[in-house]
């Protein structure tokens, strides 16, 4: 079945710089979607891409849907305490009639104060 | 906002037992799912269902089944659970329709711990 690599699958950083992390596939994907888990929590939508070569936009976080629709970055910048969790990206398929996602392995963040 | 509740949230269980995981949604929401999540490896889809007394395979759907009696609610079956099925599940919903974008709205999960 389809696959996403997620990368880097964790990373350690001070508060206040920027983040960035990428998901990448052999398959082909019509929506690219960006969550985040907090401990103890289900994933949560951050942003949701529609459109091949789309950037988005939410706050401090921006994500593209690459034009070859087989990949996506998100970037944080100025990273705050509250951003620490587990980032994952998500690719939209539809198999009879359910839409379902298949989600890379998750980014993990941790912030060092 | 809609609302996706799973019964547990920490479970423990001996190896060998008929294991059930309930979840709830209250939305009207057509498509449920169940996805394990471990470290590594990401969410991982077990079994969906698009209907009432529907269900499809996942990814990963051996040792597990599913039922779907009514519409809000999505059970997860582990019919002797074994060690290996110790993990995170998370049971997720969204609505029908073919135009995409719409994601998912999880449960907090359940930590399934098999002894």
């Amino acid at each position: 079945g389809q696959q996403l690599n997620q990368s880097p699958q964790s990373m350690f950083i001070q508060e206040g710089e920027d983040v960035s992390m990428n998901c990448t596939s052999s398959s082909i994907f019509n929506t690219w979607l960006w969550y985040k888990q907090d401990p103890g929590e289900g994933p949560v939508l951050l942003i949701a891409l529609y459109k091949a070569g789309e950037l988005t936009s939410n706050g401090r976080l921006t994500a593209q849907f690459g034009i070859t629709r087989k990949d996506s970055f998100l970037n944080i910048s100025a990273s705050i305490p509250s951003d620490v969790g587990i980032y994952f990206c998500a690719g939209q398929v539809i198999i009879q009639g359910a839409q379902k996602l298949v989600f890379g392995q998750g980014t993990r963040l941790t912030i060092n104060p | 906002d809609v609302k996706v509740t799973q019964s547990s949230r920490y479970l423990v269980k001996r190896t060998g037992e008929k294991v059930f995981l309930e979840c709830v949604q209250d939305m009207d929401h057509e498509n449920m799912f169940w996805y394990r999540q471990d470290p590594g490896l990401g969410l991982r889809l077990i079994y969906f269902s698009y209907d009432v007394k529907m269900k499809e395979k996942g990814d990963i759907p051996e040792g597990y089944s599913v039922s779907r009696e009514k519409k809000e609610r999505f059970s997860l079956i582990l019919e002797s659970a074994s060690t290996n099925q110790t993990s995170m599940y998370l049971c997720a919903s969204t609505r029908q329709g073919h135009w995409l974008g719409y994601g998912y709205t999880f449960g907090s999960g359940t930590r399934l711990t098999v002894v």
